[in-house]
């Protein structure tokens, strides 16, 4: 069954420093998304990028994040400079239609940020 | 508005017993509602979804009943199992990319 990847599972990181996290969408799909989770709490949207470019975004995404595919099959999602309350599970997501219509979810990436 | 409120937090069940969660919404332009089921450790993976066109989807032991007057749509799981023990989201979308979620039910199946 096909599947959303991510990597790394868990990174740990120093305040300040930039991060990249990846993932694989499925590779038929076309919109992907970026959601966080802070532990113990509800999943919130981040970004939606759709046609290479970002179609919506949440008032959490500010201007140190951006996301990008950078070839046709990776698409990343980069902190400039983590601040401690950026920990979190970072959920990259795809789907084949717009409208989050069947939005699949990857593992998650850890973020620790110290 | 833009808010999904779900409840109960937490829930605990027999085996073989009716495990019942209830979200509600405000804005009645959300369009697509979708219930999520999450491990420990792992994503969210899509479980079940209805439109707002109709009033009961069903797949398996697993029911979604939709009050579009009421505001609101509750997941039924019928024979629970311990193996459904997880954490349960709705969620709602507004005919955009961006999914919006409540807060969680956290199952609890006993043998």
């Amino acid at each position: 069954e096909p599947e959303v990847t991510q990597t790394p599972s868990h990174q740990v990181t120093q305040m300040g420093q930039e991060v990249i996290l990846r993932c694989v969408p499925i590779s038929n799909h076309l919109y992907f998304y970026w959601y966080r989770q802070i532990l113990g709490q509800k999943v919130e949207f981040l970004v939606s990028f759709y046609n290479n470019e970002i179609s919506e975004k949440s008032e959490i995404f500010d201007d140190q994040f951006s996301v990008e595919r950078p070839d046709g099959s990776n698409f990343t999602l980069k902190i400039r400079s983590t601040k401690l309350e950026d920990s979190a599970m970072y959920f990259c997501a795809s789907s084949p239609l717009g409208g989050s219509t069947e939005a699949f979810f990857g593992q998650g990436t850890r973020l620790t940020v110290v | 508005q833009q808010q999904v409120k779900q409840s109960p937090q937490s829930l605990i069940v027999q085996k073989g017993g009716i495990s019942i969660i209830n979200c509600a919404y405000e804005n009645t332009a959300f369009d697509y509602f979708p219930w999520y089921q999450q491990f420990p450790g792992k994503g969210p993976a899509l479980l079940i979804a209805i439109r707002p066109d109709v009033s009961e989807k069903k797949e398996g032991r697993f029911t979604i009943s939709f009050n579009k007057s009421a505001k609101q749509f509750s997941l039924h799981i019928m024979d629970s199992q311990p193996g459904d023990s997880a954490t349960y989201f709705c969620a709602a979308s507004l005919r955009t990319d961006k999914l919006i979620f409540g807060t969680g039910t956290r199952l609890q199946v006993f043998p």
